[in-house]
């Protein structure tokens, strides 16, 4: 069965604390990875995409990277508005179209 | 702004009512999704659209149902509200069924 596992759920960070929230998948035939911001009760925001193993992209103090297992989305020197809960989604065929299978978020506080 | 609209924001009705979520998709997109997030779940997906066909569903309940319209845009009918359906549902939409999925901003619906 097509799965993915955030980890960890919560994350608290002082501002500047570097970290890495990791996403590990079990998916048959995975055609892409994607990491979304979602603010408090806003709907989740595309960050990135990744669609084979060693591919990194990076945007400001984000940095992702895609294994054949796992992603890893890594924060440099965060500030107190890169708090938010980061989804990570798998995209696998399913019949005669894709799917977008989410995990649960890592929720992320980053304090002053 | 994804470009994705979702009217309306708000609802708060009583159990056993009857509603209509509406979306509209980023110009010149062709698929629409509907997802469900709840409090103690993750984004589920419900149900696609493209270009007024139904593609492929999800974890989508008997009581709900879904439609696309010539012009794209795209409503979620819930119907038989329980409590257990209170949750922000999220329409999101591609040009290609292989394309980022763009979030709109959610309607939160509250059933009393």
């Amino acid at each position: 069965e097509d799965q993915v596992t955030q980890s960890p759920e919560a994350l608290r960070l002082q501002e500047g604390e570097s970290s890495s929230l990791n996403c590990s998948y079990t998916v048959s035939g995975l055609r892409g990875l994607f990491w979304y911001r979602q603010d408090p009760g806003k709907g989740p925001e595309f960050l990135f995409t990744l669609y084979s193993a060693g591919e990194e992209k990076e945007k400001e103090r984000l940095k992702a990277t895609l294994t054949k297992k796992e992603s890893f989305l890594h924060i440099t020197a965060p500030k107190p508005e890169d708090s938010a809960t980061y989804l990570c989604a798998v995209q696998a065929r399913s019949g005669n179209t894709d799917k977008l299978i989410f995990g649960t978020g890592t929720r992320l506080q980053v304090f002053p | 702004d994804s470009g994705v609209t979702q009217t309306p924001k708000h609802l708060i009705t009583a159990t056993g009512q009857r509603v209509t979520l509406r979306c509209s998709p980023r110009s010149g997109d062709l698929s629409v999704y509907w997802y469900q997030q709840s409090l103690d779940q993750g984004l589920q997906f419900l149900i696609q659209y493209y270009n007024g066909e139904e593609r492929a569903k999800g974890n989508i309940l008997e009581r709900f149902s879904a439609q696309q319209f010539p012009d794209l845009h795209s409503e979620l009918n819930l119907s038989s509200l329980e409590l257990g359906d209170s949750a922000l549902y999220f329409c999101a939409s591609n040009a290609l069924v292989t394309d980022t999925q763009y979030f709109g901003p959610g309607t939160r619906l509250t059933v009393l």
